[in-house]
């Protein structure tokens, strides 16, 4: 089992706003960073560290951390986005890389 | 832009040892505060970290499977490779190699290869 809980499926309306989060002791400690990976696809970085977006990644997508839950937050999701969506960070060691179980996202 | 690109067989016989190698384009492998990792992810499931090198030698690896797998870098050919020993079919899955980078409070993976598909089967 992953340090890094996800819930497995998660909805939202087009244009709508959606959060999908991440629960794990070592983020107390580490940032999470996300990753959106559609069907056939290499994963694809979408936020880093405190609420960092590489570039080419839209602004509707923003990341924040709360205790020991990190969140992914759409903004106005499009139906592009539907995807599924992974989190990672550090094991509760600090040593190890650890991925969450990953999100469905649908959008309707 | 850095590319990266998995090659290997893409069927292992069981018992076997699983052998794959990234290849590095677009940059040098031993430039920049960066590592080097294998991630894998059976059809269906999550992604789950093998493991990685850093550009000084020194690696870490998954504790589940650190009895089995092997990291290496041959900065020569601006590659790195991974070895998995001892394989069964839960080992089946597309295989990913890829750029970390470790930033103190957060590290994060930006560049991908495109995966492989290693098959455990006799």
């Amino acid at each position: 089992s992953s340090e890094l809980t996800q819930d497995p499926a998660v909805s939202v309306a087009l244009k709508q706003t959606v959060r999908i989060t991440c629960q794990g002791d070592s983020l107390r400690s580490y940032y999470a960073s996300w990753y959106q990976q559609k069907p056939g696809q290499a994963p694809v970085l979408v936020i880093y560290g405190k609420d960092n977006r590489p570039s080419g990644i839209p602004d509707r997508f923003s990341g924040s951390t709360s205790g020991d839950t990190a969140s992914l937050t759409i903004t106005g999701a499009q139906a592009e986005d539907e995807a599924d969506y992974y989190c990672n960070s550090r094991d509760s060691s600090g040593y190890h890389v650890v991925f969450g179980g990953g999100t469905k996202l649908t959008v309707l | 832009q850095v590319q990266l690109q998995e090659s290997g067989p893409g069927l292992v016989k069981p018992s076997q040892t699983l052998s794959l190698t990234c290849t590095v384009s677009g940059g040098s492998i031993s430039s920049g505060s960066y590592y080097w990792s294998w991630i894998r992810q059976p059809a269906g499931k999550g992604l789950e970290w093998i493991g990685r090198i850093y550009t000084s030698g020194s690696t870490n690896y998954n504790p589940s499977l650190k009895s089995r797998v092997t990291i290496s870098v041959d900065t020569s050919k601006n590659q790195f490779s991974l070895k998995l020993s001892s394989v069964t079919a839960a080992d089946t899955a597309v295989y990913y190699c890829a750029r970390g980078g470790d930033y103190g409070d957060y590290e994060y993976f930006q560049h991908w290869g495109q995966g492989t598909l290693v098959t455990v089967s006799s």
